[in-house]
């Protein structure tokens, strides 16, 4: 109950194109969805979040959708740049504060241009 | 403003032995926690500190222990190394305002146990 289930594992997108990706949980207790993007030898660093009492937030070319019923959500990055390249991982928080996460596997994203 | 310091970046040890990591939060930040990763499990959360307590653990052998200071800074410990103790282990401070906060993450510890 503790797992959030994150696909696919890698991705290859051609530049401009749309990466999407897909994450499940199970506890309805999480309550704080934040996605994180991280770059090889640095840390992940923060790049967009949801409660799941909104259905979509947008920032920019980022978009998390979530399904509430469905126990779903997913990231979607428009016009996809060679820069996005990185490790996307999906999160869920065990703690209101959101300071303890349950993180996805990740998903390794390859824009290629 | 300085971010997350985490030190050493790298070390090597042999089993059976311990290691003690350390991390400086970002000035103002009360809250610390700690993450193990690996390639094959990802990111483990490990334990959450605020005001020198631990407020969140998970799922991971009492070999692996932490505290924080009244400056809050934070150190974990981990005794009886094994080799499958070899990770990336990152620590990551939250200022801990209302509401859910940002985790600012340092660059990580890069543990090698052989």
């Amino acid at each position: 109950q503790q797992q959030v289930k994150q696909s696919p594992q890698s991705l290859i997108v051609q530049k401009g194109g749309i990466s999407i990706i897909n994450c499940a949980y199970e506890n309805t207790a999480f309550d704080y969805f934040p996605w994180y993007q991280q770059f090889p030898g640095k840390g992940p660093a923060l790049l967009i979040a949801i409660r799941p009492d909104v259905s979509e937030k947008k920032e920019g070319r980022f978009t998390i959708s979530f399904n509430k019923s469905a126990k779903q959500f997913s990231l979607h990055i428009m016009d996809s740049q060679p820069g996005d390249s990185a490790t996307y991982f999906c999160a869920a928080s065990i703690n209101q504060a959101g300071t303890a996460l349950i993180f996805g596997k990740g998903t390794t994203l390859s824009v290629s241009s | 403003k300085a971010g997350v310091t985490q030190t050493p970046r790298y070390l090597i040890k042999t089993r059976g032995q311990q290691v003690t990591l350390s991390c400086s939060p970002i000035s103002g930040h009360r809250s610390v926690s700690w993450y193990q990763q690996t390639p094959g499990q990802g990111l483990q959360f490990l334990f959450e500190y605020f005001s020198e307590t631990q407020r969140n653990k998970g799922n991971f052998p009492g070999r692996f222990s932490g505290r924080q200071f009244s400056n809050s800074r934070s150190e974990m410990n981990v005794s009886t190394l094994e080799l499958g103790d070899s990770a990336l282990y990152l620590c990551a401070s939250s200022l801990d305002g209302n509401g859910a906060n940002v985790l600012t993450f340092g660059a990580g510890s890069r543990l090698t146990v052989l």
